[in-house]
């Protein structure tokens, strides 16, 4: 039921920035688009989240499109912790699930 | 000071046997889950509980029937255990409904 798509893989080289993509052409007006982690053998680690406007804090950078169709997340300066799998995920509705797809695996080499 | 804590964080149990994992958050929140992530990786939600009151209930089993004893506290309990309940199962958190989900570690169960 996920309501994203990812790329199932990336690279990154170590110090540079990774740009994550992530198309939710069916969002709707109210939903949110949250960005989400998993490093291996950990639990689920919040990002980020925005609704239209670019949003940034300590851990990455959040660009949606003007018409919400995609998003893309940034971390300014990836470094080998940041080898994880990242979930983009469009949270609202009635019931405000949140609900994983496959996400991407981001492998951040030295 | 964690904030979701789950135990236990590891559990080796016999197809058949009734076992519990212990979820308790310090945040304050008022609503609690619990997910569960396969040998596939993929997470899907199972319950979810609003100030003790049940609110999502996705399909399964009814050999799981979690228990919230109060608002910090969200147990699950499984019946008869099966290989398929073989899993990494997170409990998690959120200030209410609409506000970020904090999840736990995780706890590993294994059915053998």
């Amino acid at each position: 039921d996920a309501k994203t798509t990812q790329p199932t893989s990336m690279d990154c080289a170590e110090g540079r920035a990774a740009n994550l993509p992530c198309n939710h052409s069916t969002i709707s007006g109210n939903e949110y688009v949250y960005w989400y982690r998993q490093i291996h053998s950990q639990g689920p680690q919040y990002i980020i989240h925005g609704l239209k406007n670019n949003e940034t804090n300590e851990m990455a950078s959040l660009i949606i499109t003007e018409d919400r169709k995609s998003s893309t997340l940034i971390l300014p300066h990836a470094t080998l912790r940041d080898t994880a799998v990242y979930y983009c995920i469009v949270r609202g509705g009635a019931t405000n699930k949140l609900i994983f797809g496959t996400g991407t695996l981001l492998a951040v080499q030295p | 000071d964690t904030a979701v804590s789950q135990t236990p964080k590891y559990l080796v149990t016999q197809m058949g046997n009734d076992k519990s994992i212990k979820c308790e958050q310090n945040l304050g929140h008022d609503t609690m889950y619990w997910y569960k992530q396969d040998s596939k990786k993929f997470l899907k939600i199972m319950f979810s509980y609003n100030n003790k009151e049940l609110i999502i209930n996705e399909t399964v089993p009814n050999r799981f029937s979690p228990k919230s004893p109060d608002k910090a506290h969200l147990n699950l309990h499984i019946n008869s255990l099966e290989l398929g309940d073989s899993a990494v199962y997170f409990c998690a958190s959120s200030q209410d409904r609409a506000n970020t989900i904090y999840f736990g570690e995780g706890s590993w169960l294994t059915v053998v």
